[in-house]
C-alpha cells in the first residue's frame, strides 16, 4: 500500500529564518506530487506540482521554492522565512483516479 | 483560471435532517470533482469522488454533478454531531495539474 510521510508535524519559526518542509511517498513509482498551504481561515491554495523527478511548476508566488530531488520525495523550502508564511501546509500525490493527502505540517512564524 | 465557490459559508443542523451544500465552478472542460471534510484545520478526508454527470453516493454522502449548470452539490443523510467539519469542494480539469479548492462551508450539526 502507498504511504504518504510529511515532515515536520509542525514548527514554529522565527522571521527571516529559512525553512524546509518535506514529503516522500512509498510504494508508488513516478507520482505526481503537488503542495498546498492554507493560511488560517482560508482555504486550500495549491503552490507546487512536479510530474517527475528535477521538474518542478509553480502555481502560486509566495516567496517559496519547490525541489523534486528524488522520485519519492518533494521538499518545500525558503531561505527567508514571512510572518504571511504561516499556516498548514499540505502534500499530496494522484493515483489513476484519486488524490491522497498527507497529514500536513503546521507552520507558525513568530 | 478555474473559480470554485461554494455555498453557504456556514450551515447549522440539527442530527438527522438532511444537510445540502453547494459548488460551481467555472472551467466547463472540468472532469473531476472531489467532496473533502477537514476537522479544525487537520488533514483532509476524502467523502465522494464525482467523474460523470449524475449522482455518486459513498455512505451518508451523496454528489450530484451537473457539468451544463457548472453545479456539484453535497447532501449529507442523517448528520450527526460527529461530522460538524468544514466541507471543501475540490475541482480539476487537468488532473496532472491539481485541485483547485473553495472556501468551504463550515457545518454544525446539533443534537
Amino acid at each position: 500500500a502507498q504511504t504518504i510521510h510529511q515532515w515536520p508535524v509542525a514548527e514554529i519559526k522565527a522571521v527571516g529564518s529559512p525553512l524546509s518542509l518535506g514529503c516522500t511517498i512509498k510504494g508508488k513509482s513516478s507520482p505526481n506530487l503537488y503542495w498546498y498551504w492554507q493560511a488560517t481561515g482560508g482555504t486550500l491554495q495549491q503552490l507546487f506540482y512536479s510530474i517527475t523527478v528535477g521538474q518542478v511548476e509553480s502555481v502560486v508566488q509566495l516567496n517559496l521554492s519547490a525541489s523534486r530531488p528524488k522520485d519519492d520525495q518533494f521538499i518545500l523550502s525558503t531561505e527567508k522565512l514571512l510572518l504571511s508564511h504561516s499556516g498548514f501546509y499540505l502534500c499530496a500525490w494522484t493515483g489513476n483516479t484519486e488524490v491522497f493527502f498527507g497529514k500536513g505540517t503546521r507552520l507558525t512564524v513568530v | 483560471q478555474q473559480k470554485v465557490q461554494q455555498s453557504p459559508e456556514s450551515l447549522t443542523v440539527s442530527e438527522g435532517a438532511m444537510a445540502s451544500l453547494n459548488c460551481t465552478f467555472s472551467d466547463g472542460t472540468s472532469n473531476n470533482f472531489r467532496w473533502y471534510r477537514q476537522h479544525s484545520a487537520k488533514g483532509l478526508e476524502v467523502l465522494v469522488s464525482i467523474f460523470s454527470d449524475g449522482e455518486k453516493e459513498e455512505g451518508r454522502f451523496t454528489a450530484h454533478l451537473n457539468r451544463a449548470n457548472l453545479h456539484v452539490s453535497l447532501h449529507i443523510r442523517e448528520p450527526q454531531p460527529s461530522d460538524s467539519a468544514v466541507y471543501l469542494c475540490a475541482v480539476s480539469s487537468n488532473y496532472a495539474q491539481g485541485l483547485t479548492f473553495g472556501l468551504g462551508t463550515r457545518v454544525s450539526v446539533f443534537p
